[in-house]
């Protein structure tokens, strides 16, 4: 079975410094692995995914995340914080028998300070 | 393009009150779910659907029906509300589920407070 760890529910950078959200898996297949961001009072939106191939995978408004085997682990970073960037990101692993079928982790809330 | 489309955005029951929360896409995609996200737990699958006609469960199914008679709309029925039906309630839908065209697209939530 597929399950999705997000260490940490709050995490608060300053503007600039480097941005990181953990978020370790398990699952019983090859994963597919997603990161999406929640905006306050909006839906949610695909940041980043990895299926196959290149382990970094780079995604939207300056954000990339790593596929570590090894680690069971694909974490989100981004080198500069902006003040946009506050939100709820969400990592998430589909099921298998299903793409997009997905299961989520708890979500990180990012808070971005001056 | 709307996208996908969710109705009502706030709604307030009684406990044992019935409702349809509607979902629509407008987008041609087959795929169609519906997750609620509770504070601390994510987002959970309700009910999938392939197409129309063609629906399944997911994790948390129970009190919850389904069905597709369109490929544009997907409606989510409460029949009978309770108190852990609170909650915040997605609506999601993607051209396929293949790694190529299987990006969800989600609406904007129907927030659900049962009394």
């Amino acid at each position: 079975a597929q399950s999705v760890t997000q260490l940490g529910s709050h995490v608060s950078v300053s503007e600039g410094a480097l941005v990181l959200l953990r978020c370790n898996y398990s699952s019983s297949v090859p994963p597919y692995l997603f990161w999406y961001v929640q905006y306050p009072n909006q839906g949610l939106q695909l940041l980043l995914k990895y299926t196959t191939g290149a382990t970094l995978v780079k995604g939207i408004n300056g954000f990339e995340a790593e596929f570590k085997k090894s680690e069971t682990s694909f974490h989100l970073t981004k080198p500069s914080a902006h003040m946009s960037d506050a939100a709820e990101y969400f990592c998430a692993v589909s099921r298998s028998g299903g793409y997009n079928k997905l299961i989520f982790g708890a979500g990180t809330r990012l808070a971005v300070h001056p | 393009n709307a996208g996908v489309t969710q109705t009502p955005k706030f709604q307030v029951l009684k406990t044992g009150q019935s409702m349809t929360l509607q979902c629509a896409q407008d987008m041609n995609h087959e795929y169609m779910s519906w997750y609620r996200q509770d504070p601390g737990m994510g987002l959970r699958l309700i009910h999938y659907s392939v197409g129309a006609g063609i629906t399944d469960q997911g994790e948390v199914p129970n009190g919850y029906n389904v069905s597709r008679s369109t490929t544009e709309d997907f409606p989510l029925r409460l029949l009978s509300a309770a108190p852990s039906q609170t909650s915040v309630y997605f609506c999601a839908s993607s051209y396929s589920d293949t790694p190529e065209f299987g990006e969800q697209y989600f609406g904007p939530g129907t927030r659900l407070t049962v009394t």
